[in-house]
């Protein structure tokens, strides 16, 4: 029962640049900001992205994020074969009193 | 260093109940909200709840309002989720994650636990 939607997957092969989209509502994304976290098989998500497009510290320049209204994106550019992994965007919701997050988005290297 | 580390999870029948404790260390615990979220076998993140530093404050996702309550004690630096009236759907990983940022909807989770598995069956 997401109510922020991704794609599934999205692949690139190294080097290339992958974009994964979440789309949302004013309630959520469109008023609030979007946080986005990375998931690696069999560990807890970490942190990638915080207020939109903050990196925090050791989080390489290659991920970078926007906003425009009640979607946002997530680039990964020069992409890696570290980088395969699940990727999930989240945000408070003003309806719901709480956090959502999307649908989650598997990222695989070609 | 921070450390989160959740414990408690197991196998249990429907209809029962469970808590879930998280340890914490490396950081001011009375400081931060803290959150728990869950991850289904195989699925995606849900969030389940956040309390505020003072424990007073506390929000709940819709699926588990009114059966599971979060609380802290400030002096043991822990975090716990009284999970009652158990269900299948329940069954999960379950995460907790210090939150950072100025308000409750102003925040990020960072960084989380490694989760404890909770599976509801008969």
């Amino acid at each position: 029962q997401s109510v922020l939607t991704q794609p599934p997957s999205a692949s690139g092969t190294p080097g290339q640049r992958v974009a994964i989209s979440c789309s949302g509502s004013m309630s959520n994304i469109g008023s609030n900001n979007v946080n986005w976290y990375q998931q690696f098989p069999g560990t807890a998500p970490q942190l990638l992205i915080f207020r939109n497009d903050q990196r925090p510290s050791g989080v390489p320049a290659r991920f970078s994020a926007s906003k425009s209204g009640t979607s946002v994106s997530l680039a990964i550019s020069e992409l890696q074969s570290e980088d395969e992994a699940d990727y999930y965007c989240s945000a408070w919701d003003d309806s719901l009193n709480g956090y959502v997050f999307g649908t989650g988005t598997a990222v695989s290297v070609l | 260093q921070v450390h989160l580390v959740a414990s408690g999870g197991g196998v249990v029948q429907p209809g029962s109940s469970l808590r879930l404790s998280c340890t914490t260390s490396g950081f001011i615990f009375v400081r931060h909200g803290m959150h728990w979220v869950r991850q289904a076998p195989g699925r995606g993140l849900e969030w389940v709840a956040l309390i505020l530093n003072d424990g007073r404050v506390k929000y709940y996702g819709g699926s588990v309002k009114g059966r599971f309550t979060i609380s802290r004690d400030n002096s043991k630096s822990t975090l716990y989720l009284q999970m009652n009236s158990l269900r299948g759907e329940d069954s999960a990983v379950y995460y907790c994650a210090r939150d950072l940022g100025p308000s409750a909807r102003e925040s990020w989770f960072d960084p989380w636990g490694q989760g404890t598995l909770v599976t509801v069956s008969s």
